[in-house]
């Protein structure tokens, strides 16, 4: 079983709807929780950051994170094509210093 | 901005090659990595680099190795290339004890191996 679980998708949905992606996993260590996004042809970026749980807005974006289900989610309001993208999951704990945990990262598509 | 610049974006060797990768980070972050990318597979670590001359290994370091003689500079290097290190590898930097964990990745290199 993998330390970090995400439904690679792809996942299709109409412009202005509610995207919600998700991870679970199983390292109950981890503390950091982070989404990128990497558009085609590009390296991942970060989106999202959060320590511990609790929720983060920012924009159309909010971050969640249960720690005790072991699951974060990200919700994309009003999507928009441009939020076209690969959408990767990472964590960390404090050990281990800067190594990350990645999810296996959703395709998403917004048809206009 | 920070910028991790990839000198090639595209490559394709013959098995058996030995292939250079090069990375360039241009904001005196301490850590690098290297990532290989799959379908499926997600971010797997390769190497990463805490300080100059400083490596550790990784989650699949079989068939690489890495060298960083500068801090600002991370090579990874694979031997003898063979088919299955066909895939897309990644870059990143980060800088220790600000925002633990976030990376600034480059664009990213696609080798082919036939």
């Amino acid at each position: 079983q993998k330390e970090v679980e995400q439904d690679p998708g792809p996942l299709s949905v109409p412009e202005g709807a509610i995207v919600s992606l998700n991870c679970t996993y199983s390292n109950s260590a981890f503390q950091y929780f982070m989404w990128y996004r990497q558009y085609s042809r590009k390296g991942p970026e970060l989106l999202m950051y959060t320590y511990s749980s609790g929720n983060k807005e920012d924009g159309r974006f909010t971050a969640q994170v249960d720690k005790s289900s072991k699951y974060i989610s990200l919700f994309i309001r009003d999507s928009q094509p441009s939020d076209s993208a690969t959408y990767l999951c990472a964590m960390k704990g404090i050990q281990g210093a800067q190594k990350l945990v990645f999810g296996q990262g959703t395709r998403l598509t917004i048809n206009p | 901005d920070v910028k991790v610049t990839q000198s090639s974006r595209y490559l394709v060797k013959r098995t058996g090659e030995k292939v250079f990768l090069e990375c360039v980070q241009d904001m005196d972050h301490e850590n690098m990595f290297w990532y290989r990318q799959d379908p499926g597979l997600g971010l797997r670590l390769i190497y990463f680099s805490y300080d100059v001359k400083m490596k550790e290994k990784g989650d699949i370091p079989e068939g690489y190795s890495v060298s960083r003689e500068k801090k600002e500079r991370f090579s990874l290097i694979l031997e003898s290339a063979s088919t299955n290190q066909t895939s897309m590898y990644l870059c990143a930097s980060s800088r220790t004890g600000w925002k633990t964990g976030e990376l600034f990745f480059g664009e990213g290199s696609r080798l082919t191996v036939l």
